[in-house]
């Protein structure tokens, strides 16, 4: 079964930190998403890698295709920032049309 | 721009009883999902859409039916709900798979 694995499950950090968030894919992907789950339930997108790298504000998305990992980093991490973090991928193959979501992220940002 | 419009927001339901969890964009997306969301189990496809009049079953599909008979609305329908179904459900749309999802606000709905 092609699976994703998220790492941390829990994660808190002090106001300003540098925090990162991992997630791991079993067999090849044609795409991969970075979710945020805000505390009242709201689902937004952050980013949608192929390849290399994208940034958005205090955000950073990475993905290493050969070595079947994801990171996002937030730098200058603040209270607001708090959410679950989710990352989901369109494996190839039988049932591309799919996507499998890890479990996520919990994130806590102390000030 | 309204995005993706998912109704109700809560519902509660006996055992036995049927419902349509409902879902708009208007954003002329050809793919559309539905998810469960349960404590420690991440997001779970349903059901999706690539498009009007093509359906198709996702990791959990059994209790649940869908249509796509417009490109705008993919309504979820629980045919007799029984505990089990008890979750938070999200509908989806995009373009496809690989580009950027847009979320609906979610229904959560409790199941007696």
């Amino acid at each position: 079964k092609n699976e994703v694995e998220q790492s941390p499950q829990n994660l808190t950090a002090q106001e300003g930190e540098f925090i990162t968030i991992n997630c791991s894919y079993s067999v090849g992907i044609s795409a991969l998403h970075w979710l945020q789950q805000h505390p009242g339930g709201g689902i937004v997108s952050l980013f949608m890698l192929s390849s290399g790298k994208k940034k958005h504000g205090r955000l950073i998305a990475t993905i290493n295709i050969q070595e079947k990992h994801s990171s996002l980093h937030i730098t200058a991490s603040h209270p607001r920032d708090s959410a679950v973090y989710i990352c989901a991928v369109r494996f190839y193959g039988a049932g591309s049309y799919q996507l499998t979501f890890g479990k996520g992220t919990k994130l806590s940002v102390i000030p | 721009n309204a995005g993706v419009t998912q109704t109700p927001k809560f519902q509660v339901l006996k055992t036995g009883q049927s419902m349509t969890l409902q879902c708009a964009q208007d954003m002329n997306h050809e793919y559309m999902s539905w998810y469960r969301q349960d404590p420690g189990m991440g997001l779970r496809l349903i059901h999706y859409s690539v498009g009007a009049g093509i359906t198709d079953q996702g990791e959990v599909p059994n209790g649940y039916n869908v249509s796509r008979s417009t490109t705008e609305d993919f309504p979820l329908r629980l045919l007799s709900a029984a505990p089990s179904q008890t979750s938070v459900y999200f509908c989806a749309s995009s373009y496809s798979p690989s580009e950027k999802l847009f979320f609906g606000s979610g229904t959560q709905l409790s199941v007696l």
